[in-house]
């Protein structure tokens, strides 16, 4: 496609399960983010994968939150055992590079609901 | 956490007329950018100013970068219906935070036809 896929658009799970969330980043962009959004915190760093590089994770709420990145392709979010406070659109981003970083290409969102 | 601070929260125009966003931030940047949101999903990109730039266009936005007040402003012109959304300032510190950008909490614009 031609831009930066995420599925599902929505998901709505119960407190403790385990969830996984994917993006489909634009062909050819070696740089992968993903950010949340919630009322209470705005935009938030997650994670971030550079080609083959070790990703940075500092922006990981907690051990519950993973990611993955397989073929340097497509990524997926994992939540274990999800908190209320869980509940979030978690946005997906990719760039041609990071060391050229210019602007991100996000994705429409997963928007994740907690009950 | 949030990189600055972005004011007005909120911004209720007509339609022809100039809004301006502004945006603050707290530590060196390598750039800033402007990202525009509709209905609270993806994010859509419009403009990179890098820190040794002070001005920018593109289009109807203008866009300034004062780095010893270590802040930013957004102008859009003959504002138009369909500019309705959220408009977030972003930062970019480079070196070893390259690319992760750190938003702020962002200006929700309306433009009434």
């Amino acid at each position: 496609g031609a831009g930066v896929s995420q599925s599902p658009s929505n998901k709505v799970t119960e407190k403790g399960k385990d969830v996984e969330l994917r993006c489909d980043p634009i062909s050819g962009h070696t740089a992968l983010y993903w950010y949340r959004q919630s009322l209470g915190q705005g935009l938030e760093f997650l994670i971030y994968f550079q080609g083959n590089s070790a990703p940075d994770k500092s922006g990981l709420p907690s051990d519950r939150f993973s990611a993955e990145r397989t073929g340097g392709s497509v990524s997926t979010l994992t939540i274990q055992r999800t908190q209320q406070e869980d509940s979030a659109v978690y946005l997906c981003a990719s760039s041609f590079s990071q060391g050229l970083a210019g602007h991100q290409f996000f994705g429409p969102g997963t928007r994740l609901t907690v009950l | 956490s949030q990189q600055g601070e972005e004011d007005p929260q909120a911004l209720s125009i007509q339609e022809g007329e100039n809004a301006t966003m502004n945006c603050s931030y707290k530590t060196s940047i390598n750039n800033l950018q402007w990202y525009r949101q509709n209905s609270g999903r993806g994010l859509v990109h419009l403009i990179l100013i890098r820190s040794n730039e002070r001005e920018k266009h593109s289009g109807r936005l203008r866009v300034t970068l004062d780095t010893s007040k270590k802040s930013s402003s957004l102008l859009i012109t003959a504002s138009r219906a369909a500019d309705t959304a959220s408009y977030f300032c972003a930062t970019d510190a480079g070196g070893t935070s390259y690319g992760k950008l750190t938003f702020g909490q962002g200006t929700i614009l309306t433009v009434h036809p």
